[in-house]
């Protein structure tokens, strides 16, 4: 089985630029999660899909984040425009069990804004 | 308000000993689950262990062992005869139950580093 797919691994953008992060979660989980750890701090919730619907998006930092999922297979993350503060690195999960069990993460799409 | 405080930045050790990282929580829930996720260099992050708040077992796997005390609300996570491939980032984490995403709260990890 396929584990959870994020691309890219790294990415490098300057201040005002636009970034999308993709996520490829396990085929068959509906649950699909978002977070973002920032410079040593916790890992955060951003938001979570229940198939293509957002089920939360209560983590979303503010209106630059926007979120999809097409047709409930993969998500995407858009950042518009990146300001510095965006860098971290950002982690995709999916689960077919809403309460956590099973949570899959992928590795991560660390990004840096200078 | 749900936290999760991992008090311990960063611990290095040498092979074979043993280290325990502390894992104290908060919440206001009577029912949740609590986690341990390990983070290698490679950056994925690793379920190692889920434990619900009614079963204040202690478990073993191999040379992991966590001790579940409500009491004092803590999780805390022991490595036995640490291996430098236990080298890692490791992660504390709590989910309440019921609620409609059980979102994973986290802590801010404890970076440990075993030296050879």
């Amino acid at each position: 089985e396929a584990g959870v797919t994020q691309f890219p691994s790294h990415s490098v953008i300057e201040k005002g630029q636009t970034v999308t992060l993709r996520c490829d979660p396990i085929s068959g989980h509906d649950n699909l999660y978002w977070y973002r750890r920032v410079m040593g701090k916790e890992i955060k919730f951003l938001l979570h899909f229940v198939k293509e619907s957002k089920q939360d998006e209560s983590g979303m930092p503010n209106n630059r984040f926007l979120a999809e999922r097409t047709g409930g297979t993969y998500s995407t993350l858009k950042v518009q425009p990146a300001e510095l503060e965006d860098s971290g690195v950002y982690f995709c999960a999916s689960s077919q069990d809403w309460r956590g069990y099973g949570y899959t993460f992928g590795s991560g799409t660390r990004l840096t804004v200078v | 308000a749900q936290k999760v405080t991992q008090a311990q930045t960063e611990i290095s050790v040498v092979e074979k000993e043993d280290v325990t990282l502390d894992c104290v929580y908060e919440t206001r829930d009577t029912t949740y689950y609590l986690f341990w996720y390990k983070q290698p260099p490679s950056g994925e992050l690793v379920f190692l262990i889920r434990r619900n708040s009614f079963d204040e077992q202690n478990e073993i796997s191999g040379r992991y062992s966590w001790n579940f005390q409500k009491s004092t609300s803590s999780f805390n996570f022991t490595i036995t005869a640490s291996q430098v491939v236990d080298s890692a980032v490791y992660f504390c984490a709590l989910s309440e139950v019921g609620g409609a995403t059980n979102k994973l709260i986290f802590g801010t990890g404890t970076l440990l580093a075993v030296q050879p």
